[in-house]
């Protein structure tokens, strides 16, 4: 079955950008989607079709996707980013998410 | 805006069958484009897809999971149901309903309306 694979966690400075990956096999020919979920809440997402943001979503968050590698950019991060991210592509009829990785604003 | 609320019993014992209904508010199910989808945390904070329905009951289901699975769809009171036969402790989560839009001709799907999520354990 397909993976999805991100690192546990990310670390990044206020008003510095973050990037989290999610590494697939051949992913940059799907679709990937990403979802922000803070403790205690739903998840929202934050990015689909790769790049787009859903309204309401901040501009600082981005996302690209090529090769075997799409990544979540957060530009000026804020302590208020601080959350878990999920990944999310749709292969072979079943949708799969990442593992999710935890972003931590010091 | 639309929104969803998930509501079920929040115990189930092993080896019976777990229930839950996602009602729909600020739309009717029949007028959207979605597919009305199932998706489930587990205390390990792992997201698994489990199925998704569309209004006209046509189905997708995570093959993992197909063989205990039964989506169903009301159109009347706005609402669809998960039916999720033989559980075991592996099967407590948090269970999220969400509005699920897929895209045949490109091969994507993705969750943007979320319920609040509904805990069930799955315990004796």
């Amino acid at each position: 079955s397909y993976e999805l694979t991100q690192p546990p966690s990310v670390s990044v400075s206020p008003g510095q950008t973050a990037s989290i990956t999610c590494s697939g096999d051949k992913l940059g020919n799907k679709y990937v989607c990403w979802y922000q979920q803070k403790p205690g809440q739903s998840p929202v997402l934050v990015i689909y079709e790769d790049t787009k943001r859903p309204s309401g979503i901040s501009e600082r968050f981005s996302g690209s996707n090529s090769g075997n590698t799409a990544t979540l950019t957060i530009s000026g991060t804020q302590a208020t980013d601080e959350a878990d991210y999920y990944c999310q592509a749709w292969d072979s009829g079943t949708v799969v998410f990442g593992g999710g990785t935890k972003l931590t604003v010091l | 805006q639309l929104q969803l609320q998930e509501s079920g019993p929040g115990l189930v014992k092993p080896s019976e069958t777990l229930s839950l209904t996602c009602s729909v508010s600020g739309g009717s199910m029949s007028s959207y484009i979605y597919y009305w989808g199932w998706i489930r945390q587990t205390p390990g904070k792992r997201l698994e897809w489990i199925g998704s329905i569309f209004y006209s009951g046509y189905t997708y289901y995570n093959p993992s999971l197909k063989s205990r699975v039964a989506l169903s769809v009301d159109t009347s009171k706005n609402q669809f149901s998960l039916k999720l036969s033989s559980v075991t402790a592996a099967d407590t989560a948090v269970y999220f309903c969400a509005t699920d839009y897929y895209d045949s001709s490109a091969s994507y799907r993705y969750f943007d309306y979320w319920g609040q999520g509904s805990l069930v354990t799955v315990s004796s």
